[in-house]
């Protein structure tokens, strides 16, 4: 069954460093998402992403953050000088077309941790 | 804005008793919602769904929803819990701008034998 992969599982890094989480959509999906989970907080939205450029975002996605798909596969999430409270779990998600009832099918999160 | 609001962070239920998982919406145009389930150390997978067809949802493993405008409430239920069924469930409604979901906190479910 086809499934959204994201990588790395985990990461550590220094505060102010910069991070690069990546994920594999599902191949005939043409609408991704990263959406972060804080410990013990709900999953917020980030930002969607469609044709090659961002079509929807949160407050919570500042300058600090950016997306891209530098390939026919990869979708990547970057964030530039880490802090603290960036420290979370980070979820990619597709969707296969654009309607409000598509399901959005979620990888398995990669967990930032920023020391 | 569209928002779900999850009443009660953590739910325990004896195996065998019917699980409720409360979940009430707000609005300004007929929203979208969603149930989706995360077990432990993995994603989230999508239990059901109300897109306005049937008021009443039927989802996976049992579980299933009812939409009710005049409670702006789209509460999950399964009749009898299974050990299994113990994860973190989220609802989730459609955000006005667009296509992306806005969940709510999530409820834990503990099942005990």
């Amino acid at each position: 069954e086809p499934e959204v992969t994201q990588t790395p599982s985990h990461q550590v890094t220094q505060m102010g460093q910069e991070v690069i989480l990546r994920c594999v959509p599902i191949s005939n999906h043409l609408y991704f998402y990263w959406y972060r989970q804080i410990l013990g907080q709900k999953v917020e939205f980030l930002v969607s992403f469609y044709n090659n450029e961002i079509s929807e975002k949160s407050e919570i996605f500042d300058d600090q953050f950016s997306v891209e798909r530098p390939d026919g596969s990869n979708f990547t999430l970057k964030i530039r000088s880490t802090k603290l409270e960036d420290s979370a779990m980070y979820f990619c998600a597709s969707r296969k077309d654009g309607g409000n009832t598509g399901e959005l099918f979620f990888g398995e999160g990669s967990r930032l941790t920023v020391l | 804005a569209q928002s779900v609001t999850q009443l009660g962070s953590h739910v325990s239920v004896s195996e065998g008793a019917l699980v409720l998982l409360r979940c009430n919406y707000s609005s300004s145009v007929p929203p979208y919602l969603f149930w989706y389930v995360q077990y432990p150390n993995q994603g989230l997978q999508l239990l059901l769904k109300y897109t306005s067809a049937a008021t009443l949802v039927k989802g996976i493993n049992g579980f299933e929803a009812e939409f009710k405008k005049s409670e702006t409430s789209f509460h999950l239920t399964k009749p009898s819990a299974h050990m299994s069924d113990a994860a973190e469930y989220f609802c989730a409604v459609i955000g006005q701008a667009g296509t992306a979901l806005i969940f709510g906190k999530g409820t834990t479910l503990s099942v005990s034998s």
